[in-house]
């Protein structure tokens, strides 16, 4: 258990309404993940943190903004959404993996997934 | 570009050995992963390789050659709870680059 909470779990809204989907985690992680899944696509990046105030764009962040004022939250808006963004979102943070043991050949950074917020934008 | 193909759908029996092939072709490569998800839960991590060959966890395995850009996850003595979605990540840079996922359909 990475110590990941996602709220809201469900949201129903409607065309153009601003929503905003929050990350929270408990553990200090630097790095933050939102991604989108949906049928067919699998899951896509949309934005992600390495820092507070420090955020890259991912493979389909049209649409959507994120803010990260301090390290334990990490905020995912639609400024106006469509029924395309009708998706399941989860956030993740990464961590070395094996608990920080330096694998031969170097280190991979695992991620770890929040429980998810499935929204519909009718 | 990125691409990362796994079969969509495998079928088997409980108590059987099954594999679920995954081949890459990335712009970049720091390890592959393989993350398991049940429907309507979240993915959850199972193993990933970073050099060639295979890394074993109780039941599950996975393999790695980065030379022919493939993978597998080997999943023994299957039981119905291993129903799921199995997903194959690769990591290029920060981003995780995921496959479509394999539905896996574990009967009695």
């Amino acid at each position: 258990d990475a110590g990941i909470t996602q709220s809201p779990r469900h949201k129903v809204t409607e065309t153009g309404t601003p929503v905003t989907l929050r990350c929270h985690q408990t553990e200090n992680h630097r790095y933050m993940y939102w991604y989108r899944q949906d049928p067919g696509h699998g899951l896509r990046l949309i934005h992600y943190s390495y820092g507070v105030k420090d955020t890259d764009k991912g493979e389909v962040s049209d649409g959507y903004s994120v803010s990260r004022s301090k390290t334990e939250d990490f905020l995912l808006t639609l400024e106006s959404a469509t029924s395309s963004q009708t998706s399941v979102y989860f956030c993740a943070i990464s961590v070395l993996s094996s608990g920080g043991e330096v694998k031969a050949g170097g280190l991979a950074d695992t991620q770890y997934f929040g429980p998810g917020t499935r929204l519909t934008v009718l | 570009g990125q691409n990362i193909d796994q079969p969509t759908e495998m079928t088997a029996t409980e108590g059987a050995i099954v594999q679920i092939n995954c081949t890459y072709q990335t712009s970049g490569f720091n390890g592959l992963f393989w993350y398991q998800q049940h429907a309507g839960e979240a993915p959850t991590f199972l193993s990933y390789n970073v050099l060639d060959g295979l890394e074993e966890k109780g039941r599950f395995s996975s393999f790695l050659s980065r030379s022919k850009g493939y993978s597998y996850l080997l999943l023994k003595e299957l039981q119905m709870k291993d129903s799921a979605s199995y997903l194959c990540a690769v990591q290029a840079g920060t981003a995780l680059i995921f496959g479509k996922g394999t539905t896996l359909s574990v009967s009695s």
